[in-house]
């Protein structure tokens, strides 16, 4: 079936540290793939996203790249800050176009 | 532009009594989306719209929630009656078109059942 598994949090970095993600699918075809990120307080917003193998997301310093060969789309950040604590969906668009989400990954930035 | 409207923002029920959720999408977004989130998971789909057919309420438990989006705009979730285990956070997204399109979310509808 389709899924999507996410390495469990809380992640907890200092300021400046890299941060890395790990998510990975099951899909039907060739899905979309997301990252989605909840600050505090607030609703689910897309962080970015790539439509197709090899393709890159990017945003707000944030990366990720959709890898057909290990089914993967980790998200990194080569220096985290403190506004960057949320936490981060990972999620694809697998068969019938439904949007399928990982558990999330509670990230704390410490000063 | 506004985007996706919920409410209520929180709502506490008493079990076996009936709740409803309403959500206004994004203007123009023909896809909407009801999740459900638990505490500490990622939002697992409901159901989806696309106008005002739904083309996929396979996790849609039929016995006690329903919802309708009539004449393709705005959508209700109904809960009735509702359990303990219900208690959650039920969330509305929309999108311009299915699949590779961004989903826009509301701030959700946290439900207590006590």
């Amino acid at each position: 079936g389709n899924s999507v598994t996410q390495m469990e949090g809380p992640v907890t970095l200092s300021e400046e540290a890299f941060l890395t993600i790990n998510c990975t699918y099951t899909a039907t075809g060739y899905p979309s793939l997301f990252w989605y990120v909840q600050y505090p307080g607030e609703g689910l917003q897309l962080l970015l996203k790539a439509t197709k193998a090899d393709d890159k997301g990017s945003n707000k310093g944030f990366e990720a790249t959709y890898r057909k060969e290990t089914t993967s789309f980790h998200l990194e950040k080569g220096s985290v800050q403190v506004s960057d604590s949320a936490v981060y969906f990972c999620a694809h668009s697998g068969g019938y176009q439904k949007v399928t989400f990982g558990i999330g990954t509670k990230l704390q930035v410490i000063p | 532009e506004a985007g996706v409207v919920q409410s209520p923002r929180y709502k506490i029920i008493e079990k076996k009594q009936p709740v409803a959720f309403w959500c206004n999408p994004i203007s123009g977004h023909n896809t909407l989306y009801w999740y459900r989130q638990n505490l500490g998971q990622g939002p697992e789909l409901l159901i989806r719209y696309e106008n005002e057919e739904a083309v996929d309420d396979s996790q849609l438990p039929k016995d006690r929630f329903s919802a309708e989006r009539l004449k393709g705009v705005d959508s209700t979730l109904k809960i009735q009656p509702a359990e303990l285990g219900d208690s959650a956070v039920y969330l509305c997204a929309s999108s311009l078109d299915r699949g590779d399109t961004e989903a826009f979310f509301g701030q959700g509808t946290r439900l207590t059942v006590v």
